[in-house]
């Protein structure tokens, strides 16, 4: 059955504190795999779209990085408006193509 | 300002009633979804259009009816609800399957 999930649930840095959130995925293939953030009371906003193992995104404080198991979002010198809930979604390439999403990691920088 | 817009944001309704969401996108968009976010749970589809034709229907129950009467706009109607459907619903766009979705601020629906 085709899975993803995210850890940790959640996570709480100090201003500054580089982490890491990761996705471990088990699909039978792999199309592609999304990184949304949501803040509260807002739909998700994408922010990067990964296709292979070895493959690298980044944007301002964030690095998405993929493997043929999970995919990590590297979050360099956090700052408070980073606080969010960070959703990984993957695209199997089985008939259904249905994104599945993992349930999130919510994140707290403290200034 | 989102280009997909949902409304109304907030929905509070009894078992018996009989409601309707509405999600317009100004993307230009092909394909349009529904879906639902419960607490600790992950996003979960519910139904897909692409070019205003449905094609995916994720074992929703019946009491939800969703329309799509143009590739910008999308209803998803609602009827006899339980409380277990209270949830925020999402509506979001997207050029096709390997395309990011474009969601909308979303309508947090309580069912009492």
């Amino acid at each position: 059955e085709d899975q993803v999930t995210q850890s940790p649930e959640a996570l709480r840095l100090q201003e500054g504190e580089s982490s890491s959130l990761n996705c471990s995925y088990t699909v039978s293939g792999l199309r592609g795999l999304f990184w949304y953030r949501q803040d509260p009371g807002k739909g998700p906003e994408f922010l990067f779209t990964l296709y292979s193992a070895g493959e690298e995104k980044e944007k301002e404080r964030l690095k998405a990085t993929l493997t043929k198991k999970e995919s990590f979002l590297h979050i360099t010198a956090p700052k408070p408006e980073d606080s969010a809930t960070y959703l990984c979604a993957v695209l199997p390439s089985s008939n259904t193509g249905k994104l599945i999403f993992g349930q999130g990691t919510t994140l707290q920088v403290k200034p | 300002e989102t280009g997909v817009t949902q409304t109304p944001r907030h929905l509070v309704m009894g078992m018996t009633n009989k409601k309707s969401l509405k999600c317009e996108q100004h993307l230009g968009h092909n394909a349009m979804y529904w879906y639902k976010q419960s607490a600790k749970k992950p996003l979960e589809l519910m139904f897909v259009y692409n070019f205003k034709e449905q094609t995916e229907n994720n074992s929703v129950p019946s009491r939800f009816s969703p329309e799509c009467p143009n590739s910008s706009h999308l209803f998803l109607h609602l009827h006899t609800l339980q409380p277990e459907d209270s949830a925020l619903y999402l509506c979001a766009s997207s050029q096709g399957e390997l395309s990011p979705l474009h969601f909308g601020n979303g309508t947090r629906l309580t069912v009492t």
